[in-house]
């Protein structure tokens, strides 16, 4: 059983670039969730996807957006990139709306973004 | 706002030592809490998680934790510390459906 992938698994672009990255849940999982952890930080919460709809939002502006498909794979679009992009960005897969608050968040091995 | 706190950005033991990670919450009504363990290079792990069901929580690799809703923690402990316990170790909370939300990290160094 293949757990939560991530890609690329690193990427380096320029300020005012845009990039895209990937994740596919673990198998039977419907619901992505994408955190931005910076260096010496606790992720920070991004959005979550279920059902092809963005159901929850952290404190990121409209630079970051995302995408679920209806096999509930999703991409993480971040557009006009800054320095203060740079960062680890994890997705995490669960069954949260139908497994219940307390259903496990399996994570991927993200994805390492340098801004540069 | 859920809060999530976590005392000590490094906690050095020796192998075979107790292993003590604090964390705290802070809330009015008792979060959702869960541990994980992240390597170098890779992704979060779960290593146990609260729901109320039982305030002393078993989880892998012979870690436990202890909900005290009257001291709002969720403090993490081994018995015995093991060489490969070295990793950054994350606290988070969730109130229902809401986000999870993370503590700052405790890095654990073990030395031999």
């Amino acid at each position: 059983d293949a757990g939560v992938t991530q890609s690329p698994t690193h990427l380096i672009k320029t300020r005012g670039q845009q990039v895209t990255l990937r994740c596919s849940p673990k198998s039977g999982h419907d619901t992505v969730s994408w955190y931005q952890q910076a260096l010496g930080q606790g992720p920070q919460f991004i959005f979550q996807y279920y059902e092809e709809e963005e159901r929850q939002r952290g404190n990121f502006p409209d630079r970051f957006s995302g995408h679920q498909f209806p096999n509930y794979s999703s991409e993480l679009n971040v557009n006009a990139l800054l320095l203060g992009d740079s960062a680890l960005y994890l997705c995490a897969s669960s069954l949260s709306l139908s497994g219940g608050p307390t259903d496990t968040q399996y994570f991927g091995p993200g994805t390492r973004l340098t801004v540069l | 706002a859920q809060s999530v706190t976590q005392l000590g950005s490094h906690v050095s033991v020796s192998e075979g030592a107790l292993v003590l990670l604090r964390c705290n919450y802070s809330s009015s009504v008792p979060p959702y809490l869960f541990w994980y363990v992240q390597y170098p290079n890779q992704g979060l792990q779960l290593l146990l998680k609260y729901t109320s069901a039982a305030t002393l929580v078993k989880g892998i690799n012979g870690f436990e934790a202890e909900f005290k809703k009257s001291e709002t923690s969720f403090h993490l402990t081994k018995p015995s510390a093991h060489m490969s316990d070295a990793a950054e170790y994350f606290c988070a909370a969730r109130r229902g459906f809401q986000k999870l939300v993370f503590g700052t990290g405790t890095r654990l160094l073990v030395s031999p």
